[in-house]
């Protein structure tokens, strides 16, 4: 149980492009989403959290005009990169709270992105 | 911002020793976890310790804390090639008690 899926797992797009990461909670509902950023051999920067329903609330130094968050229902979370750039080249994971029993944060496998 | 930082930043070892890897964060937590993450995967929830433990054990893993000294650390015995992997340690953010907040890694490996 607790799985959290990310699609797609790799994208490259061309620069000026918009790319839309999904992140879904495939068995259990997630009152709270997360996004996070992670470059090579770095650790995982927290972007925005996520509430269903809600605007996403950013970390400081996060665009939200650049980084959209949707999320639309208790098991989807939506991220999209708006006129991608090389240097959002990166890592991005997401991961769910469920509450409750599941007083945790679950992990997606992560989307790697590439924008030449 | 991160949290903490985790020393060493790279860690090389035999298969078959043990492995130590250090956390140190800034502010009071309720709980402290591990987590390990394969090149280019996810990340697996290793081990959860909250701040009135001081020591937990899983299998071949050994998580201490000492808040007094606002550090952790992770021992991972008789260490196996597979166990070759990044490792963060994460503590609750000071404005939300489920929001992580991540150290900077260990990158472990394992020689066969």
């Amino acid at each position: 149980g607790a799985v959290v899926s990310q699609h797609p797992s790799r994208v490259i797009c061309k620069s000026g492009t918009s790319v839309k990461i999904e992140c879904r909670s495939l068995d259990f509902q997630a009152t709270t989403m997360f996004w996070y950023r992670q470059f090579p051999k770095q650790s995982l920067m927290l972007m925005a959290t996520s509430n269903e329903g809600s605007k996403a609330t950013y970390e400081q130094g996060v665009e939200k005009d650049k980084f959209l968050i949707n999320h639309a229902s208790l098991t989807l979370s939506t991220l999209t990169v708006t006129s991608a750039h090389p240097e959002d080249s990166s890592f991005y994971i997401c991961s769910a709270y469920g509450g409750g029993d599941l007083d945790e944060q679950f992990f997606g496998p992560g989307t790697r992105l590439t924008v030449l | 911002s991160q949290q903490g930082e985790e020393d060493p930043q790279a860690l090389s070892i035999q298969e078959g020793e043990n492995a130590t890897m250090n956390c140190s964060y800034k502010t009071s937590i309720n709980n402290l976890q591990w987590y390990r993450q394969n090149s280019g995967r996810g990340l697996v929830h290793l081990i959860l310790i909250r701040s009135n433990e001081r020591e937990k054990h899983s299998g071949r893993l050994r998580v201490t804390l000492d808040t007094s000294k606002k550090s952790s650390s992770l021992l991972i015995t008789a260490s196996r090639a597979a166990d070759t992997a990044s490792y963060f340690c994460a503590t609750d953010a000071e404005d939300s008690s489920y929001k992580l907040i991540f150290g900077s890694g260990t990158r472990l490996l394992v020689r066969p």
